[in-house]
């Protein structure tokens, strides 16, 4: 099983700040990285796709960097609709597209 | 339009059995997989497997083999997860998601399992 970790697990930062998300998988997985985006009760939404490819309509401040084993995700210019949990995933193994454990993302 | 409509919240009792389902409309229900995606009260997403509507392949996370099974109705372009005896710790929320060769792109609404006696 490829193994998915995320850091920071929580992060407060200012509206209109940077923000970089990392995360790591156990075992090389070329490209095959998604991020997520989920608020409170609700359903996740496809940010990310491939590492690096955003997916239509999601706004151009989000996006994501890296391969192998190594990702990054970044707001640049924090927004308070961001307020969220985002979360890594990686296919590159099945049977199991495992989730990064998140990192909650709120305003200071 | 792409949406994905999960039948309603359930609350069972521990050893109930329980079949939840994921009804597809705006595509071709037979050309994409569907996954089924876990979230524990205030935790995080555990991706539990994927089924093939076109031809009903099925895998299975290793976490979830033999804990659930997923199933497909073409015919009704709708999917199921269920359970044979569901446990305490079976209590929450379940996504299906739509598997866009490379990512989850529609999810549906959710379905809220509460397992209690």
């Amino acid at each position: 099983d490829i193994q998915m970790t995320q850091s920071p697990s929580s992060l407060s930062a200012s509206v209109g700040d940077r923000v970089t998300i990392t995360c790591q998988a156990s075992q090389d997985i070329s490209n095959y990285l998604n991020w997520y985006q989920q608020k409170p009760g609700k359903a996740p939404k496809l940010l990310i796709y491939d590492a690096s490819n955003l997916e239509t309509g999601v706004p151009s401040r989000f996006s994501g960097s890296g391969s192998g084993t190594d990702f990054t995700f970044t707001i640049s210019s924090l927004q308070p609709e961001d307020i969220a949990t985002y979360y890594c995933q990686q296919y590159d193994n099945l049977p199991s597209f495992t989730f990064g454990p998140g990192t909650k993302v709120d305003i200071k | 339009e792409v949406q994905l409509v999960q039948s309603g919240a359930e609350v069972k009792k521990p050893g109930e059995s329980l079949k939840i389902s994921c009804k597809g409309s705006g595509y071709s229900f037979t050309s994409y997989w569907i996954g089924w995606v876990r979230q524990m009260p205030g935790k995080g997403l555990e991706w539990m497997g994927i089924i093939y509507p076109g031809d009903s392949d099925t895998r299975y996370s290793p976490s979830f083999q033999g804990q659930v099974t997923i199933s497909a109705d073409k015919s009704i372009s709708t999917a199921y997860l269920q359970w044979s005896s569901l446990k305490a710790s079976d209590t929450a929320m379940y996504y299906c998601a739509r598997w866009r060769l490379k990512a989850h792109d529609y999810w549906g609404q959710g379905t809220l399992v509460t397992v209690s006696s």
